[in-house]
C-alpha cells in the first residue's frame, strides 16, 4: 500500500473553505484515493473515492492532479459538526475485501 | 449504509480479567473485521473475522489475546483476554459492503466500545 503524509492537525473558522492535502509519491497504477471521516466517539465512515482529476458528492469534493503524487480533499463552507478527524486512503479497489488500513490522518477543528 | 451494533458500548474492567464484545450487523456480510483505536491514535487492524474458520491476525496480535468468534454472517465477538491498562482503547467492528455501498470497497464502522482498564 502506498505511503500517505497529511498534516497533523488544521484549524478553520466556519464558513470557510478547508483544503486537506494528502501526499502519495509511491501511488500504484491501481490505486484509488479514498477519504474517510470520523467523528468523536464515531467509527470512520466513508466521504469520497476517486482516481484521477475532480470528484465531487454532496459533502466534500477531491482533486486529485494528473501525476496523482498527491490529493486534496476540499470541505466548503465548513460548520462546527464537521470538527473531525479526516483520513486519507491509497489503495486498489477491494482487493479480496481487504481491510483498510489507516495511517494518522489530519485532525480538523472548526471555531465559531 | 449498513447498520452495525456494539455490546456493550462501554466498560470498566479489572487487571487480569477478559471481556467479550459483541458486533451484530443488519445484514449479512462477508467480511467482518476488528480493530483497535488507542486514546488519540487512529486506527490498527487487529484481525479479520472469518465465518466458519478461524480467524485472521495482523502482526502484533495473537489469538490467545484476542479470540475471535465469527458464527454467522451477521455476528462476531472479539474477547480481550487477560486485560491489562495498556488494553485500555476503543475497539471497533468494520464490514465491508454488501448492498449498502455507494463503492464496491466501502467499509462501514460499528459505533466502537470503550474499554478502560484499571
Amino acid at each position: 500500500l502506498a505511503k500517505t503524509t497529511q498534516p497533523i492537525s488544521m484549524d478553520s473558522y466556519e464558513g470557510q473553505e478547508v483544503n486537506i492535502t494528502c501526499s502519495h509519491n509511491n501511488i500504484a497504477t491501481n490505486d484509488y484515493i479514498t477519504w474517510y471521516q470520523q467523528f468523536p466517539s464515531q467509527g470512520p465512515r466513508f466521504i469520497i473515492q476517486g482516481y484521477k482529476t475532480k470528484v465531487t458528492n454532496e459533502v466534500a469534493s477531491l482533486f486529485i492532479p494528473a501525476d496523482r503524487k498527491s490529493s486534496t480533499l476540499s470541505l466548503p463552507r465548513v460548520s462546527l459538526s464537521d470538527t473531525a478527524v479526516y483520513y486519507c486512503l491509497v489503495g486498489p479497489v477491494n482487493q479480496a475485501g481487504t481491510a483498510l488500513i489507516f495511517g494518522k490522518g489530519t485532525t480538523l477543528s472548526v471555531s465559531s | 449504509s449498513a447498520v452495525i451494533s456494539q455490546k456493550p458500548s462501554r466498560d470498566i474492567c479489572q487487571r487480569g480479567t477478559s471481556l467479550t464484545i459483541q458486533c451484530q450487523v443488519d445484514s449479512q456480510v462477508t467480511m467482518m473485521f476488528w480493530y483497535r483505536q488507542q486514546p488519540g491514535q487512529s486506527l490498527t487492524l487487529i484481525a479479520t473475522a472469518n465465518q466458519g474458520s478461524e480467524a485472521t491476525y495482523e502482526s502484533g496480535f495473537v489469538i490467545d489475546k484476542f479470540p475471535i468468534s465469527r458464527p454467522n454472517l451477521t455476528f462476531s465477538t472479539l474477547t480481550v483476554s487477560n486485560m491489562s491498562p495498556e488494553d485500555s482503547s476503543i475497539y471497533l467492528c468494520s464490514v465491508v459492503a454488501g448492498p449498502y455501498a455507494v463503492k464496491e470497497d466501502e467499509q462501514f464502522f460499528g459505533p466502537g466500545t470503550r474499554l478502560t482498564v484499571l
